[in-house]
């Protein structure tokens, strides 16, 4: 079956400290990859995808998450982080011509000010 | 960008009552859209994927009379929990396919 997994349940970051949450999934075919930010009391809001090409991909907020085929990874990453990117973070994987949205479990991020 | 809308953002109804859920694509038509529940502290589960003029697909585990899915147009899908219990009490989210996949803002429910 597929399936997304998220490594770090809870990440905990200091302001201007660089930030890389993993995300691997289980799937032989092609897919497509989305990062997705929860923040508190708002709905997901999609912070980046691959579909194809450059594997490295950028998202809006500085984020950018890179595609390794095999590793089978899309992780997330951003060079500096700030108060504001508090949230929660979950990865999701589509393979290509399907419908169907796997999400993992999510990565709830908090940053001290 | 694409809007999906969702009504109500939360809901409290008493047990065994029949609870409404609405999702619409505001400025796009969406054959297919997704309803996903989210526990507390978990991620989302897809329920079930509605499909304009046919009949939704669930999920394993998800039961059919139980959440009722209607998606009569290309902008509009209801999702109905029948006979809700405490059990039932949830954050339900939909979703519609355009570029990626825009969410609703989601309904929380609680049943007493």
């Amino acid at each position: 079956a597929q399936s997304v997994s998220q490594h770090n349940h809870h990440v905990i970051l200091s302001e201007a400290a660089s930030l890389e949450l993993g995300c691997n999934y289980s799937y032989g075919g092609t897919v497509n990859l989305f990062w997705y930010v929860q923040y508190p009391g708002q709905h997901l809001q999609l912070l980046l995808k691959y579909f194809s090409g450059d594997p490295l991909v950028k998202g809006i907020k500085g984020f950018e998450a890179e595609f390794i085929k095999s590793k089978f990874s899309f992780n997330l990453r951003k060079p500096s982080v700030q108060w504001s990117d508090t949230a929660e973070y979950f990865c999701a994987v589509n393979p290509t011509g399907g419908f169907k949205t796997i999400f993992g479990a999510g990565t709830r991020l908090f940053v001290k000010a | 960008g694409a809007v999906v809308s969702q009504h109500p953002s939360w809901v409290i109804c008493k047990s065994g009552t029949s609870v409404k859920i609405e999702c619409r694509s505001l400025d796009f038509q969406a054959t297919t859209m997704f309803w996903y529940r989210q526990f507390p502290k978990q991620s989302l589960m897809l329920m079930a994927t509605s499909n304009e003029g046919s009949k939704a697909t669930y999920e394993q585990g998800v039961e059919k009379d139980k959440f009722l899915i209607n998606h009569a147009s290309l902008t509009l899908s209801t999702l109905t929990v029948t006979s809700a219990h405490p059990e039932d009490s949830s954050f339900y989210i939909c979703s519609a396919r355009d570029d990626g996949y825009t969410f609703g803002s989601g309904t929380r429910l609680t049943v007493v």
